[in-house]
């Protein structure tokens, strides 16, 4: 069945480090990519999408970019901040488009 | 232009009680997902609906869970005579027609079952 596979957390950077949460999954076609946020007691907020392969997904400095050749979708963010401390989730679009499949999320903490 | 709103936030019941989690989508949004996130996991897809239809279950646990979308009014999920295993932290999410895959999570409902 469809799944996905994130690095385990916790992630412990500094601030202004170079951030990379290694995303790989399996899905049945080619489903659009998804990149979740969620804040200490807060629900999900959607950080960044792509929709087909080579696409580039972007948002407040985090890209993403959809290897379908790889099956990955590694999200990246070039000088992180103490307000990224969050769990961040790589969701494939599942079965049908709507049964989004997630992991149990990458928890980061950046330090000041 | 207001996101998803569920409540309550937080909800206590004793085992064996009933719980009742509302979701209101966003405006304009016809489409409504139920999930659930046990501690330290992700969310596992429960319901997908639309007004007064339901669309696949299959996530759903087969007896005591159900779950609507009336004409009018929010979607409800509704758990029945509640054990421990049903805390959770419960996520609706909503989405426009034609784009399913794009899901607007609200903020959750926590329920602890005591």
């Amino acid at each position: 069945g469809d799944s996905v596979t994130q690095m385990e957390g916790p992630v412990t950077l500094s601030e202004e480090a170079f951030l990379t949460i290694n995303c790989t999954y399996t899905a049945t076609g080619y489903p659009s990519l998804f990149w979740y946020v969620q804040y200490p007691g807060e629900g999900l907020q959607l950080l960044l999408k792509a929709t087909k392969a080579d696409d580039k997904g972007s948002n407040k400095g985090f890209e993403a970019t959809y290897r379908k050749e790889t099956t990955s979708f590694h999200l990246e963010k070039g000088s992180v901040q103490v307000s990224d401390s969050a769990v961040y989730f790589c969701a494939p679009g599942g079965q049908g488009g709507f049964k989004t499949i997630f992991g149990a999320g990458t928890r980061l903490f950046v330090k000041a | 232009n207001a996101g998803v709103m569920q409540n309550p936030r937080h909800l206590v019941r004793r085992r064996g009680q009933e719980a009742r989690l509302r979701c209101s989508p966003m405006k304009g949004h016809s489409h409504v997902y139920w999930y659930r996130q046990l501690p330290e996991e992700g969310l596992k897809f429960m319901v997908y609906l639309q007004k007064e239809n339901i669309i696949d279950e299959s996530g759903m646990p087969k007896e005591r869970f159900s779950a609507e979308f009336p004409k009018e009014g929010p979607s409800i999920l509704r758990i029945q005579q509640v054990v421990r295993g049903d805390s959770a932290a419960y996520f609706c999410a909503s989405s426009p027609i034609g784009m399913r895959d794009t899901q607007y999570f609200g903020p959750g409902t926590r329920l602890t079952v005591l």
